[in-house]
């Protein structure tokens, strides 16, 4: 598989901003994927950006791409104790299989 | 509900004792995968199929099976399990490889001693 690599903790104070990045190696990626892992349970879709795109907003969710670098980021506005998880960057490419980074423990303080 | 469901949660066996994980989805999803998710190396893919009776090998297929005889399941099969199979396993789903929302299970602890 490619190389997806991923901080793998993080602690920030709730009420911050939380920004998890990622990197990756393939340049065919087309779609990038975050997912959210809460414990004891599966992942969960949080939101995707298309390769083309350089940012994408959903409400306190702000997703940068930087092609160039093969960089993506997560960021977490007003970040609350219900925030806290594991989360994965993903990539497909061009075999359309989906490949996961380490994850990153999000641990918020209250 | 839309769901993916594996069996069992939890289960401890001995090395060399085959068992089956079960997945069933409820979607009529063609694309099926299992990963497995270690500390440290996130999730990788065990065994994908993209339809009935079509299945491949992801990243780390060794000492494992897996079949598609129905679209709905997708059992992962371990003939002679050994402790460094010891892992989170998880099936998911999707409409179509690659592109689209995978939906997950709750995943399967499983230890080998």
């Amino acid at each position: 598989g490619e190389d997806v690599e991923q901080s793998l903790f993080l602690s920030v104070r709730e009420g911050d901003s939380s920004v998890i990045n990622c990197t990756y190696t393939d340049s065919s990626s087309t779609y990038l994927y975050w997912y959210k892992q809460e414990p004891g349970a599966g992942l969960q879709l949080l939101t995707y950006i298309f390769s083309n795109m350089d940012m994408k907003q959903d409400q306190r969710l702000t997703v940068l791409l930087n092609k160039k670098d093969k960089h993506l980021s997560l960021r977490i506005a007003d970040t609350q104790t219900g925030d806290s998880a594991i989360y994965f960057c993903a990539e497909t490419q061009s075999t359309n299989n989906l490949f996961f980074g380490t994850g990153t423990r999000l641990t918020v303080i209250p | 509900e839309a769901q993916v469901t594996q069996n069992p949660r939890y289960l401890i066996t001995v090395t060399g004792k085959k068992l089956t994980v079960t997945c069933s989805q409820n979607m009529n999803h063609e694309y099926m995968s299992w990963y497995r998710q270690d500390p440290g190396l996130g999730l990788r893919q065990i065994y994908y199929s993209m339809n009935v009776e079509v299945t491949d090998k992801g990243d780390v297929p060794e000492g494992y099976k897996v079949s598609r005889k129905e679209k709905r399941n997708f059992p992962l099969i371990l003939e002679s399990p050994s402790p460094n199979q010891t892992s989170l396993y998880f099936c998911a789903s999707n409409i179509r490889q690659g592109r689209t929302e995978a939906f997950f299970g709750q995943g399967t602890r499983l230890t080998v001693v």
